[in-house]
């Protein structure tokens, strides 16, 4: 059981390059979500997903898109890397929102913008 | 503004001892608290979890208190072990936000 897949799990780009961090999970989970996780500040959200084709914005939405045509995948897309998006990215399912449903993570994308 | 607050960004326990972990939260609306564990180059995984509704939960070796009047919780690991060193958030939601808020992190270094 491969539990959810990022992919790649490091990724080095310039300033203004686009790029899509992959994010797949096997369990059918509905909900899935975006954290990025920089030092002293946690872990904060970026976008989430509560279906197939549903999405909206988290804490920290701007810079990124994202879409859910598929249950399985929940790609994130940087549209114009800018260093203050330097961070590990983290993917996150469950299989629906609410009480009993915590939250399974993928093991992470590294990223860093020069 | 941070919602949900770990102020001690390291906490370093003796083998067998007792380790408590604290987290502070703003908003009197959260529902639901969960704590994960973290290993480097790993993603966090869920540890425990406690509504609201509760003040207490235990999972073998792990506890968490809920104290909403002074809206703290803390997570006592008991007894400590070489596998626990690793860093701990503490994460918040509402049932209607779908969202969730962590901590910063707190990092525990078991010692043998």
């Amino acid at each position: 059981n491969a539990g959810v897949t990022q992919t790649p799990k490091f990724q080095v780009l310039k300033t203004g390059q686009s790029m899509t961090l992959q994010c797949a999970q096997d369990m059918n989970h509905e909900y899935m979500s975006w954290y990025r996780q920089d030092p002293g500040m946690g872990l904060r959200l970026i976008h989430y997903s509560v279906g197939a084709g549903i999405t909206d914005q988290g804490e920290v939405p701007n810079g990124y898109n994202v879409s859910r045509s598929t249950t399985e995948d929940f790609p994130l897309r940087l549209l114009s890397a800018a260093p203050s998006q330097t961070s590990v990215y983290f993917c996150a399912s469950s299989p629906s929102w609410g009480v009993g449903s915590p939250l399974h993570f993928g093991n992470g994308t590294r990223l860093t913008v020069t | 503004d941070q919602q949900v607050k770990q102020n001690s960004p390291s906490l370093s326990v003796q083998e067998g001892r007792i380790s408590i972990l604290n987290c502070d939260y703003t908003n009197s609306m959260f529902d639901y608290f969960l704590w994960y564990k973290k290993y480097p180059a790993e993603g966090p995984t869920f540890l425990i979890s406690i509504s609201s509704i509760k003040d207490k939960n235990e999972d073998g070796r792990f506890t968490v208190f809920l104290n909403k009047s002074a809206k703290h919780l803390s997570l006592h690991i008991v007894p400590s072990q070489p596998g626990d060193s690793a860093v701990y958030f503490c994460a918040a939601s509402t049932q209607g936000a779908q969202k969730l808020v962590f901590g910063q992190g707190t990092r525990l270094t078991i010692n043998p």
